[in-house]
């Protein structure tokens, strides 16, 4: 099966920098993504790794370590609206799928942002 | 501007009843997938499509089908709703191989009572 872990809350200062974990272990990988979901709405995309390293844009980065089946997501300059779920989503590879590829999600992350 | 649009932000059904929630996607993306998201359980995939007529079962499809007759459209189907199917539920496409990113509809929250 598939397992992947997120902090379920986290509360930063506003202006300041937070970095929210995730820790998977699947059956294949190819492509961890990074989600940020405001109350009622919908999901909205914010990155992308498939390589070891960090992706920077703009205030966001995110950072990927395969050999270590960990990914973090950093947030610069805080502001009010980032207050938001971020939700962490592995990509694995699905046999008899015609090649498809099934994405798995954590069960995101709650971050408040307070002033 | 990309779009997916669900056909209901808020339904209320009756237990037993038959249950249609509609997507549709303007993108061509030949994938589509439909997701249910509960409180401390995060999104959980009930069906997907990656091609007209085509669908396979996620990780929940009990109590559910699907249809897609249209590269745009994707249903699901709650053949008899019951309350243990109140949830948000959300739909999305993406475009293969290598999707970088799936495009998600505003979601429906379905009341089952």
């Amino acid at each position: 099966g598939q397992n992947i872990d997120q902090p379920t809350e986290m509360t930063a200062t506003e202006g300041a920098i937070v970095q929210i974990n995730c820790t998977y272990q699947t059956s294949g990988f190819n492509g961890l993504f990074w989600y940020q979901q405001h109350a009622g709405e919908a999901p909205t995309f914010l990155s992308y790794n498939v390589l070891d390293g960090l992706e920077e844009k703009g205030r966001f980065s995110s950072f990927l370590s395969r050999s270590k089946g960990y990914s973090y997501l950093l947030l610069k300059e805080l502001q009010m609206k980032d207050s938001a779920s971020y939700l962490c989503a592995v990509r694995v590879p699905r046999a008899n799928s015609g090649g498809y590829q099934k994405v798995t999600f954590g069960t995101g992350t709650k971050l408040q942002v307070i002033p | 501007d990309v779009k997916v649009t669900q056909s209901s932000r808020y339904l209320v059904k009756r237990t037993g009843e038959k249950v249609f929630l509609e997507c549709v996607q303007d993108m061509d993306h030949e994938n589509m997938f439909w997701y249910r998201q509960d409180p401390g359980l995060g999104l959980r995939l009930i069906y997907f499509s990656y091609d007209v007529k085509m669908k396979e079962k996620g990780d929940i499809p009990e109590g559910y089908s699907v249809s897609r007759e249209k590269k745009e459209r994707f249903s699901l189907i709650l053949e008899s709703a019951s309350t243990n199917q109140t949830s948000m539920y959300l739909c999305a496409s993406s475009s293969p191989p290598g999707a970088t990113e799936a495009f998600f509809g505003q979601g429906t929250r379905l009341t089952v009572v």
